[in-house]
């Protein structure tokens, strides 16, 4: 298995619910980034967690890290049908500056 | 802000015939460039970092002959795909990065179709 690995691969919920994905690593970094990406289109950042913090918030959007288990949550509260897209951690390792892309998982927010 | 362009948005090109595609950094002087490669329904694969006025570093299995990246200045990256082969169809992705900064501005990917 890869570096940034997602779960679930695909998540179906209703307008105004919570949407929880999450993302696990294995070796050692400077931080964990989560992306947007509309299908068929460029990627967005969302949210940057450093390797010293735990828990990070950005408008509807929260971000908890755990180094320790090497494992990431973005939480997006009171989903919206413009949610709808894959959303995937990347990694930058402490070795470098080049990210590590999870394999996504897709958001699919019905209204 | 932070504006990275890519052009063409899509192209379609015979098989055999080399593509060219632009990444450009609008309103900013980009270090660091990256490419990734995305097929359907995947995740972005890095197929290869370059620094303005020096060659690109390659990931393991991209083949360098095939994929010619060249940054000549600080705001223009490119990436050329060298007889092209169906299989080469995909979603090709840029990114820049600033000095002194973590963040990777990506551009809006080129979709490369090869008949």
């Amino acid at each position: 298995s890869q570096q940034g690995e997602e779960d679930p691969q695909a998540l179906s919920i209703q307008e105004g619910e919570n949407a929880t994905m999450n993302c696990s690593y294995k070796t050692s970094i400077n931080n964990l980034q989560w992306y947007r990406q509309n299908s068929g289109r460029g990627l967005v950042h969302l949210i940057l967690i450093r390797s010293n913090e735990r828990e990070k918030h950005s408008g509807r959007l929260r971000v908890t890290l755990d180094t320790s288990k090497k494992s990431s949550s973005l939480l997006i509260t009171a989903s919206r049908a413009a949610d709808t897209a894959s959303y995937f951690c990347a990694t930058e390792e402490t070795s470098g500056s080049r990210l590590t892309f999870g394999e996504g998982t897709q958001l699919t927010v019905n209204p | 802000g932070a504006v990275v362009s890519q052009h063409p948005s899509r192209v379609i090109c015979k098989s055999g015939t080399s593509v060219k595609i632009e990444c450009r950094s609008l309103d900013f002087q980009a270090t660091t460039m990256f490419w990734y490669r995305q097929f359907p329904k995947q995740s972005l694969m890095l197929m290869a970092t370059s620094n303005e006025g020096s060659k690109a570093t390659y990931e393991q299995g991209v083949e360098k002959d095939k994929f010619l990246i060249n940054h000549a200045s600080l705001t223009l990256s490119t990436l050329t795909v060298t007889s092209a082969h169906p299989e080469d169809s995909s979603f090709y992705i840029c990114s820049a990065t600033r000095d002194f900064s973590y963040e990777q501005y990506f551009g809006p990917g080129t979709r490369l179709t090869v008949t």
